[in-house]
């Protein structure tokens, strides 16, 4: 079974600094990566996501992962963070393939906190 | 408006009693999801559909959960006999089956927040 973990359980940085949210997962399969943002009250919405070719993945909101196989690694980064980037972030995990179950493995969630 | 509706947002129940929740996904989506989210952690699966079969369950589904898609469209998750470790918030998923697609991923609701008194 697939795991995902999620090292930094709660970030504070304050605005314009750079980011950097470790993710990683146990699966010796083909995977498909997820980064997903929940901000206060509100809905799971989706980051980015990395199905193949190009490991460094460009998603909403100035937000960018790489994945580095060899690590099992899929860590979030941002340049310059911004108050309204305050919110749970979640890395999830699922196998790639057709036939496969499509169940999404979340990690534990980190809680990035920005102060102006 | 998330495309991915959830009813009730709030319930709260007595311990012993039964709830369901409903689930509305996006309509041309084929898949859908049940998880379970608690503070501080990250949702985990609990069931889900293709199309109006169930294909696979979590362990964490006890014998008291049950969860239907009778057309296909809609699901409902049944929690009978509620105990106080089921406070948790539902979130239901919905998906495209085939993960080449460009534009496959999950939409999630927005959750039912169940608390057991």
């Amino acid at each position: 079974a697939q795991s995902v973990s999620q090292h930094n359980h709660h970030v504070i940085l304050s605005e314009a600094a750079s980011l950097e949210l470790g993710c990683n997962y146990s699966y010796g399969g083909t995977v498909n990566l997820f980064w997903y943002v929940q901000y206060p009250g509100q809905h799971l919405q989706l980051l980015l996501k990395y199905f193949s070719g190009d490991p460094l993945v460009k998603g909403i909101k100035g937000f960018e992962a790489e994945f580095i196989k060899s690590k099992f690694s899929f860590n979030l980064r941002k340049p310059s963070v911004q108050w309204s980037d305050t919110a749970e972030y979640f890395c999830a995990v699922n196998r790639a393939g057709e036939t496969s179950g499509s169940r999404l493995t979340f990690g534990e969630g980190t809680q990035l906190t920005v102060n102006p | 408006d998330t495309g991915v509706s959830q009813d009730p947002r709030h319930k709260i129940t007595k311990r012993g009693q039964n709830v369901t929740f409903r689930c509305d996904p996006i309509s041309e989506h084929n898949r859908l999801y049940w998880y379970r989210q608690t503070l501080g952690q990250g949702p985990e699966f609990l069931t889900y559909f293709q199309n109006e079969a169930q294909l696979e369950k979590s362990r964490l589904l006890s014998d008291r959960f049950s969860a239907e898609r009778p057309k296909g469209s809609f699901s409902t998750l049944e929690i009978q006999r509620t105990e106080q470790g089921d406070s948790a918030m539902y979130l239901c998923a919905s998906s495209l089956k085939g993960w080449r697609q460009p534009n496959y991923g999950y939409t999630f609701g927005s959750g039912t927040r169940l608390t057991v008194v």
